[in-house]
């Protein structure tokens, strides 16, 4: 079974630019989670969608929001780009949602803003 | 709040040696714990999960790990390090929020150089 995909996976932008970033889950699997990592922050929790609802945000700006289509593909979206959303942006799907379920992760996507 | 403290951002061991990496949670409720291990360029590997039941858990690659209530710990143990154990490793914990919500906090990961 493949595991989850993410496209791009480089990507440089500049400043107030848009990006849209995707995310394929791992077959079957209904929840898609995606992730922040920085070195000064670590990983932090973005948002997380379950049969094409949003169902937990974490603390970020209204700059960053995603969606899930029929097919539980998942796109995140990050406006008005800034030096510090330079980071790698993971996601994560699971088979439902909950905290029962295992999380599996992409390689993710690195995002350079100058 | 749910927190995780990892001790030691850097964990250097010579090949053979006992690997610890240590992970401390705060959590009013019972939680779910994880560690996961990221190499290079690469996404996030679970290693292991303590949800229910037995406190000694089994992982990949002979790692174990420990859940400790009464230290608040889930301890990261591998009886003797490889090369290709070099890597960063993260201790997760998420929380029940009755049942249908609830995402990963990480530690701020630890990362474990093996000597040969």
């Amino acid at each position: 079974k493949a595991g989850v995909t993410q496209t791009p996976r480089y990507l440089i932008k500049t400043r107030g630019q848009q990006v849209t970033l995707s995310c394929s889950p791992i077959s079957g699997h209904r929840s898609v989670s995606w992730y922040q990592q920085t070195p000064g922050q670590g990983l932090q929790f973005l948002f997380e969608y379950f049969s094409e609802t949003q169902r937990n945000k974490g603390n970020f700006p209204g700059r960053f929001s995603g969606r899930q289509f029929s097919n539980s593909r998942s796109e995140m979206n990050v406006s008005t780009l800034e030096l510090g959303d330079s980071a790698l942006y993971l996601c994560a799907s699971s088979h439902e949602t909950g905290v029962r379920e295992t999380q599996y992760f992409g390689p993710g996507t690195r995002l350079l803003v100058l | 709040a749910q927190s995780v403290t990892q001790l030691g951002s850097h964990v250097s061991v010579s090949e053979g040696a006992l690997v610890l990496l240590r992970c401390n949670y705060s959590s009013s409720v019972p939680p779910y714990l994880f560690w996961y291990v990221q190499y290079p360029n690469q996404g996030l590997q679970l290693l292991l999960k303590y949800t229910t039941g037995a406190t000694l858990v089994k992982g990949i690659n002979g790692f174990e790990a420990e859940f400790k209530k009464s230290e608040t710990s889930f301890h990261l143990t591998k009886p003797s390090a490889h090369m290709s154990d070099a890597a960063e490793y993260f201790c997760a914990v998420i929380v029940n929020y009755g049942g249908s919500q609830g995402n990963l906090i990480f530690g701020k990961g630890t990362k474990l150089s093996v000597k040969p």
